[in-house]
């Protein structure tokens, strides 16, 4: 079935921990994109891609680093997890800049 | 920078009574427009999409949008609401890099 998948599902990481977050899609949509989502702030751009190979930040890119080695995957790195990383992350992707955005699930983040 | 801006952090409405949830974007150009839904615990839903044409535009499950560039507005709405409707509404635009930004969404509660 086509879709985004992520994994995992949800997580309970150490504080200072690495952590990645995956990320596939097997549209062969050009942009993918990462979002975190808390109460009351909706989801804020965390990293996008328009391409394999390139990258952008978001509105909250502190703290989080991607890749975009292929058209296919785009995971998020935490380099040391914080307790205020705690939320719940969508990957998203997209094909033409004016058609719809495809999402996960949801990972699940907590930090302790 | 872009910013879509969703003024109503939650809207209560009864069942069968009209509704819109307002959206505003701050974009230079005119942008690619979109209304997604949520419901607990799930990810997010396309209702309806503008970049061109027609400003007043269909979606899913009975929803409008009307798009007002001298107002910069892009708000949804629906004549009858169902108690099923009840969710978080995001508002979300892409610029021409194809940088999707959410609103902080408005959460809708639907009374018997």
């Amino acid at each position: 079935i086509a879709g985004i998948t992520q994994a995992p599902t949800s997580q309970i990481l150490a504080a200072g921990r690495r952590m990645t977050l995956r990320c596939t899609q097997d549209m062969r949509h050009n942009a993918m994109y990462w979002y975190r989502q808390d109460l009351g702030l909706g989801l804020r751009l965390i990293h996008y891609s328009n391409t394999a190979g390139t990258t952008g930040k978001g509105e909250v890119p502190d703290g989080y680093s991607v890749s975009r080695a292929n058209t296919d995957d785009f995971p998020l790195t935490l380099a040391s997890a914080v307790p205020s990383q705690t939320s719940v992350y969508f990957c998203a992707s997209s094909g033409e800049v004016n058609t719809e955005a495809f999402f996960g699930q949801g990972t699940r983040l907590t930090v302790v | 920078a872009q910013s879509v801006t969703q003024p109503d952090i939650h809207i209560t409405v009864s069942e069968g009574a009209s509704l819109e949830l307002r959206c505003n974007y701050s974009y230079g150009a005119t942008p690619y427009l979109f209304w997604y839904v949520q419901s607990p615990g799930q990810g997010l839903q396309l209702l309806l999409k503008y970049f061109s044409g027609d400003t007043l535009v269909q979606g899913i499950k009975g929803f409008e949008a009307e798009f007002k560039r001298s107002q910069s507005s892009f708000n949804l709405r629906k004549p009858s609401v169902h108690w099923s409707d009840a969710a978080e509404y995001f508002c979300a635009c892409v610029t021409g890099f194809q940088k999707l930004v959410f609103g902080t969404g408005t959460r809708l509660l639907v009374s018997p």
